[in-house]
């Protein structure tokens, strides 16, 4: 089953524009993580946020963990056409080092 | 390069055939984890292992799969009497538990199709 949805399921837009994506998920956990995954190709870890924080940035990404609304949002600025890609949120249910995966944005970026 | 080789990259099988995929960390891990997608949607647990020992199995996970990690590094997933719904990608991933905390590093997987 998946623990977390994501929202849109497509977005599609300009590059330079930037990219709003955001994931729901149901029971408590230790850290949220979003990875990205081109077509075809194993998914590769983006970026990580624990529990305990609000907000982190990474380059030109940045992440929102609201845990009261079990809600995380990924923002990708100036987006690039190299970023499509699908983009999943993974949880750790309450510390158990099962990794569940949302269902999942895909994101394409126009050049 | 992730650090987690896959094969093979492409399997196609009749139904009713038994099919068996392997994952090669290049270096060491604790944890290794199975997981099955399908088009248009996100990996599915499947499996874990904490060394040799599988610590959880999905309920996804009929008696028709079995997962075996013998010496706490390599690790291969059978499935017995294939069926068509068992056509999806196949990723095996390890976990890093490093200064940067935990992150998952994917295989590029094994796609079964199941004719």
């Amino acid at each position: 089953s998946q623990q977390g949805e994501e929202d849109p399921q497509a977005l599609s837009i300009q590059e330079g524009e930037n990219a709003t994506m955001n994931c729901s998920y149901k029971t408590s956990i230790n850290n949220l993580q979003w990875y990205r995954q081109n077509s075809g190709r194993g998914l590769v870890h983006l970026i990580l946020i624990r529990s305990n924080e609000r907000e982190k940035h990474s380059g030109r990404l940045r992440v929102t963990l609201d845990t009261s609304k079990k809600s995380s949002s990924l923002l990708i600025t100036a987006s690039r056409a190299a970023d499509t890609a699908s983009y999943f949120c993974a949880t750790d249910p309450s510390g158990t080092y099962k990794y569940i995966f949302g269902t999942g944005t895909r994101l394409k970026v126009l050049a | 390069d992730t650090g987690v080789s896959q094969n093979p990259r492409h399997k196609i099988t009749k139904r009713g055939q038994n099919v068996t995929f392997r994952c090669d960390p290049i270096s060491e891990h604790n944890r290794l984890y199975w997981y099955r997608q399908t088009l248009g949607q996100g990996p599915e647990f499947l499996t874990y292992f904490q060394n040799e020992a599988q610590l959880e199995k999905s309920r996804l996970l009929s008696d028709r799969f079995s997962a075996e990690r013998p010496k706490g590094s390599f690790s291969t997933l059978e499935i017995q009497r294939t069926e068509q719904g068992d056509s999806a990608m196949y990723l095996c991933a390890l976990l890093s538990t490093g200064q940067s905390a935990e992150k998952l590093f994917f295989g590029s997987g094994t796609q079964l199709s199941v004719l």
